[in-house]
């Protein structure tokens, strides 16, 4: 079965600093690798997705991650944030055929 | 295209009482994910649903939690007699086809049960 860790449940950042959160994914298969977007009081929204191909992959408002398939890893990053992206992040992995799992999740804090 | 829907926003329930979630989810989309939120928990995966079928129920309580994604209608998850440990909130995702990740899943907004 697979299973995705949030290494940090809490990160505060300054505006227009540069933020990386972490992901590591642990499968015996080959998997997808989202991340997801939830401001308070709302759904997730899909961030960024790795399915194939390139192993760094962007999302229109400036975030990226990088896919390391020897470190299991997916992290995402960001070179400046705004306030307005203070929320929670969380990493998911996928099996074809079997549903999404998710990590805890991440609060980036961002103040002014 | 009017998303993912799900009713009640926010639910309120006495302990032994039921509570019923409903999800409709994007036209077109025919497999349905329920994930419930806890506190510091992240999202816990409940169960899939295909029509008329439940496809995966692995994250499904034993007792009192039930699903169903009927032929016509909402899918609906069924939470009898609620006691306050299952206060929480529980979201309702959309696919159009499992084998095709290049869509992901759609989200609801969520019902925020709170069990009094």
């Amino acid at each position: 079965a697979q299973s995705v860790t949030q290494l940090d449940s809490q990160v505060p950042v300054f505006e227009e600093a540069p933020v990386e959160l972490r992901c590591n994914y642990s499968s015996s298969v080959s998997v997808y690798l989202f991340w997801y977007v939830q401001y308070p009081n709302q759904g997730l929204q899909l961030l960024l997705k790795y399915l194939s191909g390139s192993t760094l992959v962007e999302s229109i408002n400036g975030f990226e991650a990088e896919f390391n398939k020897s470190q299991t890893s997916f992290h995402l990053r960001k070179p400046s944030v705004h306030i307005s992206d203070t929320a929670e992040y969380f990493c998911a992995v996928k099996v074809p055929g079997t549903a999404l799992i998710f990590g805890k999740g991440t609060t980036l804090s961002v103040s002014s | 295209n009017a998303g993912v829907m799900q009713n009640p926003r926010h639910l309120v329930r006495r302990r032994g009482q039921e509570a019923r979630l409903r999800c409709s989810p994007m036209k077109g989309h025919s497999h349905v994910y329920w994930y419930r939120q806890l506190p510091e928990e992240g999202l816990k995966f409940m169960v899939y649903l295909q029509k008329e079928n439940i496809i995966d129920e692995s994250g499904m309580p034993k007792e009192r939690f039930s699903a169903e994604f009927p032929k016509e209608g909402p899918s609906i998850l069924r939470i009898q007699q609620v006691v306050r440990g299952d206060s929480a909130a529980y979201f309702c995702a959309s696919s159009p086809l499992d084998g095709d990740a290049n869509y992901g899943y759609t989200f609801g907004s969520g019902t925020r049960l709170t069990v009094v």
